[in-house]
């Protein structure tokens, strides 16, 4: 089946630096690719959607400068958190869309990857 | 906008008894796709199920079912003879049609935790 691999899947980071996650689809390729946050004991919510070579769609209230995603290619897009503060602590998840599906194939989730900022 | 509730925050069940984990929706559109998945402790996001909106048979994959009702916006889920291994946080989701055919995302509910003992 589909395999979409989130690497890392842990880690700490202190106060100000900037944390990259990678998204990779490794069995199909995806144009498009989700990112979602979600904090302990809370629902996923959607952060931002990532196009294959063109510019990122956030969602309402997320901040653009603070995450920033690339999507470079086909099987790859990348989450950067620059500055992280505590707040932003929390389980990221990326999915994706086979690009040979439909609108409405099901999406393949990575396993997360669990920010924590000290 | 589209909503999708999931009242049940917990439930625990002894093994062998069944399960029903309730799923409400709303969305303006008339054409929709609803989407079960499993999120075991280790994080990942497992898909279950995809129904659209036009098909409310109900459905049946050996000992999980489905019961699709449109008047009610309802999309339960029932696990029969529960085992333990299905403890995990269950999430519903719905997923608009998108009329310029691209990807749509995913609005998910606050999930059901469920913990299936001995």
């Amino acid at each position: 089946g589909a395999v979409v691999s989130q690497h890392p899947s842990r880690v700490i980071c202190k106060s100000g630096t900037s944390v990259k996650i990678e998204c990779r689809s490794l069995d199909f390729q995806a144009t498009t690719m989700f990112w979602y946050r979600q904090f302990p004991k809370q629902s996923l919510m959607l952060m931002a959607t990532s196009n294959e070579g063109s510019k990122a769609t956030y969602e309402q209230g997320v901040e653009k400068d603070k995450f920033l995603i690339n999507h470079a290619s086909l099987t790859l897009s990348t989450l950067t958190v620059t500055s992280a503060h505590p707040e932003d602590s929390s389980f990221y998840i990326c999915s994706a869309r086979d690009r040979g599906g439909t609108v409405v194939s099901p999406l393949h989730f990575g396993n997360g990857t669990r920010l924590t900022v000290t | 906008a589209q909503k999708v509730t999931q009242a049940q925050t917990e439930i625990s069940v002894v093994e062998k008894e069944d399960v029903t984990l309730d799923c409400v929706y709303e969305t303006r559109d008339t054409t929709y796709y609803l989407f079960w998945y499993k999120q075991p402790p280790s994080g990942e996001l497992v898909f279950l199920i995809r129904r659209n909106s036009f098909d409310e048979q109900n459905e049946i994959s050996g000992r999980y079912s489905w019961n699709f009702q449109k008047s009610t916006s309802s999309f339960n889920f029932t696990i029969t003879a529960s085992q333990v291994v299905d403890s995990a946080v269950y999430f519903c989701a719905l997923s608009e049609a998108s009329r310029s055919g691209t990807a749509s995302k995913l609005t998910f509910g606050t999930g059901t935790r469920l913990q299936v003992t001995l």
